[in-house]
């Protein structure tokens, strides 16, 4: 049972443009998300997460949109660097903190120059 | 470097032989989480832990796994007799406390069973 699902498993944009990685859940239990990108044989490394009680949240060149609705949630890159160039992942939560997080399987996102 | 802190980074084991995997989370927590990732699959959860406590093990499998986080030194992930399907990377994550969502990863520990 897939409770947090990434559709695509790849993307492909040019650098400047925008990036936008989607995730969506069916566990209405959720109530807190993550975003975390990983690089080849590293460890995901957190960048951007947000509550359920807000439908949006920005850091920088990151912002994740949560649509609760439609349990779907975003993660937008603007603009794009080929540094970005990295598998994402969407996490959730579910009923108290510090608890467990369920991943979604990944998009590989790579930035062209 | 006060981050999460794996080793080995690799580890090769015969079928049937023991695998320990260890962390040290990050200065100031006290939780760890360890999460399995298989080759072209996301990381599933497997246990987490505070000092000298299990707080959730429902992603552990029944046989063979156990985890410890003891009052000094670094948390265990103990696989005893491995088989191939261990083959995976074993990520651990720690957290500062109970209050707090997110979670920070470490390098892994990439294990190998042939």
């Amino acid at each position: 049972d897939q409770q947090v699902k990434q559709n695509s498993p790849s993307l492909s944009v040019q650098e400047g443009r925008i990036s936008i990685l989607n995730c969506d859940y069916t566990n209405s239990m959720f109530d807190y998300f993550l975003w975390y990108k990983k690089y080849p044989a590293e460890g995901p490394t957190f960048l951007i997460s947000i509550s359920s009680i807000k439908d949006k949240n920005e850091d920088g060149r990151f912002t994740v949109f949560l649509n609760k609705s439609a349990k779907h949630l975003s993660l937008h890159i603007v603009p794009s660097q080929p540094g970005d160039s990295a598998v994402y992942f969407c996490a959730a939560s579910a009923g108290t903190s510090g608890s467990r997080l369920t991943f979604g399987e990944g998009t590989q996102l790579t930035v062209n120059p | 470097n006060a981050g999460v802190m794996q080793n080995p980074r690799h580890l090769v084991r015969r079928r049937g032989q023991e695998a320990r995997l260890r962390c040290s989370p990050m200065k100031g927590h006290s939780h760890v989480y360890w999460y399995r990732q298989l080759p072209e699959e996301g990381l599933k959860f497997m246990v987490y832990l505070q000092k000298e406590n299990i707080i959730d093990e429902s992603g552990m499998p029944k046989e063979r796994f156990s985890a410890e986080f003891p009052k000094e030194g670094p948390s265990i992930l103990r696989i005893q007799q491995v088989v191939r399907g261990d083959s995976a990377a074993y990520f651990c994550a720690s957290g500062r406390d109970r209050s707090s969502y997110e979670q920070y990863f470490g390098p892994g520990t990439r294990l190998t069973v042939t």
